[in-house]
């Protein structure tokens, strides 16, 4: 069962607008989400990260929320930007003894931005 | 800084061959991971070492083998290669004080098994 779950696989986001990516996820025991960026043929690349504690962290044009409650958070980006066009990948990382270390990945949700 | 790298970049196996894939950081972190993704997939853990001398399992450890030989290098072995293994596998690593939590990945090894 997918315990972090981005439903969607492509998103077209006209250049200057803004991207809203989304994820959802089901185990309580993650306690921190980190949203990565991946180009093709290279390794994902840390781009943004948010405690369970907190509902918002932003870092220049992108900001993450998180809705504990509804155990959803989003990504947004603005304005979006040629370079933005890529795979963006929504993980959780599970607090101390929740299990295996590591981080658990979505699916991703390819971001395209249109000229 | 080259951050992590692995080897090879590509490799293709016969089913039943064995590999090692090779990682390194110089970073100085303590822990390191992999993982491996395959096609319309996120990325899932193999296994991970919290430490110089310390590995264990992550989601899909099964048909594999690891090794921390020292805290920069981390390798994983395929015993017997078969084609359920063929997939793109990234090494990671992370700071023990690592303020976002986050890790840090390299470039991958994509994998065929025929």
């Amino acid at each position: 069962d997918q315990q972090v779950k981005q439903n969607s696989p492509s998103l077209s986001v006209q250049e200057g607008r803004i991207s809203i990516l989304n994820c959802d996820y089901t185990n309580s025991m993650f306690d921190y989400f980190l949203w990565y960026k991946k180009y093709p043929a290279e390794g994902p690349t840390f781009l943004i990260s948010i405690s369970s504690i907190k509902d918002k962290n932003e870092d220049g044009r992108f900001t993450v929320f998180l809705n504990k409650s509804a155990k959803h958070l989003s990504l947004h980006i603005v304005p979006s930007q040629p370079g933005d066009s890529a795979v963006y990948f929504c993980a959780a990382k599970k607090r101390e003894g929740g299990g295996a270390d590591g981080l658990t990945f979505g699916k991703g949700t390819h971001l395209i931005i249109q000229p | 800084n080259a951050g992590v790298t692995q080897t090879p970049k590509f490799q293709v196996l016969k089913t039943g061959q064995s590999m090692t894939l090779q990682c390194a950081q110089d970073m100085n972190h303590n822990s390191m991971y992999w993982y491996r993704q395959d096609p319309g997939m996120g990325l899932r853990l193999i296994y991970y070492s919290a430490s110089e001398g310390t590995t264990d399992k992550g989601e899909v450890p099964n048909g594999y083998n690891v090794s921390r030989l020292n805290k920069r290098e981390f390798s994983l072995r395929l015993e017997s290669a078969a084609p359920s293994q063929t997939s793109v596998y990234f090494c990671a690593s992370k700071a023990v004080a690592a303020s976002y939590n986050e890790q840090f990945f390299g470039p991958g090894t994509r994998l065929t098994v025929l």
